[in-house]
C-alpha cells in the first residue's frame, strides 16, 4: 500500500522568507502524480503543485516550487518570499496513474508565517 | 476550470435523524467521485469512491450502512449519514477528477460541516 509521510507537524516561516516542507513517500509503482494542497482555515482544499512522476525536472507554480527525488522517494515543497496568506495546512499526496485511482494524502504541516 | 459544488456547508440536526450531502460537478461529467471525512487538526480519510451507475466503493473501516452514497447522474453523488450521532460530526468533503485526462488533479468541494446535536 502507498503511504505518504509528512514529517513536520508544524513549521514556522517569517514574512518574504522561504521555508521548506518534507515529503516522502513509499510506492511500488512506476508511475504516478505528486500534490501539494493548500488548506487555509476556510477548509477549501486549494491544490498548489503538481508533479508527474515521469518529469525529470522540477514542477514551479510562481512562488513555490517542487524538489522532486524520485530514487529517494522524496517530494519537498519549496515557498519562496512567503506570504501572510501562506498561511494554512499543507498537505503532500500521491495518486498512481490507473484511471480512477484514490489519492493518498499525508498527515499534513501546519505552516505560520510571521511579520 | 473544473468546479466541484457541495451543499449544504453547515448542517446541524438532531440525533438519530439522516442528513443528506451533495456533490456536484458544474462543468464535467464525474464518473467518479470520492468522498473524504477530515476531523479536527487531521488529515483527509477517504471514506469511499463513488462510482456512476454502480456501487460505490468504501474504504476498511467504513460502515456502508451508515454512510449511503448514490452516483445516479454524471454530476451528481449523494453521501446521507443515516441515523446520525455526536460522533459522526464532522467534515465532509467531496471530490471529482475530469475522466479520461490522465494528469488531472482531483477538484474538490467547499466541504460540509456536519454538527450532529
Amino acid at each position: 500500500a502507498q503511504t505518504v509521510t509528512q514529517s513536520q507537524p508544524e513549521m514556522s516561516v517569517q514574512e518574504a522568507e522561504t521555508v521548506t516542507l518534507s515529503c516522502t513517500y513509499d510506492t511500488s509503482e512506476s508511475d504516478y502524480y505528486l500534490f501539494w494542497y493548500k488548506q487555509p482555515p476556510s477548509r477549501q482544499m486549494i491544490l498548489v503543485i503538481r508533479q508527474e512522476a515521469y518529469k525529470q525536472q522540477n514542477a514551479t507554480e510562481n512562488r513555490f516550487s517542487v524538489n522532486f527525488q524520485k530514487a529517494a522517494k522524496s517530494f519537498s515543497l519549496k515557498i519562496s518570499d512567503s506570504q501572510l496568506g501562506d498561511a494554512a495546512m499543507y498537505f503532500c499526496a500521491y495518486r498512481y496513474t490507473g484511471t480512477a485511482s484514490k489519492l493518498t494524502f499525508g498527515t499534513g504541516t501546519r505552516l505560520q508565517v510571521t511579520l | 476550470g473544473a468546479v466541484v459544488s457541495q451543499h449544504p456547508s453547515w448542517v446541524i440536526c438532531k440525533s438519530g435523524t439522516s442528513v443528506k450531502i451533495e456533490c456536484r460537478s458544474l462543468d464535467f461529467q464525474a464518473t467518479t467521485m470520492f468522498w473524504y471525512r477530515q476531523f479536527p487538526k487531521q488529515s483527509l480519510m477517504l471514506m469511499a469512491t463513488s462510482n456512476e451507475g454502480s456501487k460505490a466503493t468504501y474504504e476498511q473501516g467504513v460502515e456502508k450502512d451508515k454512510f449511503l452514497i448514490n452516483h445516479a447522474s454524471l454530476t451528481l453523488s449523494t453521501l446521507t449519514v443515516t441515523s446520525a450521532h455526536p460522533e459522526d460530526s464532522s467534515f465532509y468533503i467531496c471530490s471529482a477528477r475530469v475522466p479520461k485526462v490522465p494528469n488531472q488533479p482531483q477538484h474538490f468541494g467547499d466541504g460540509t460541516r456536519l454538527s450532529i446535536l
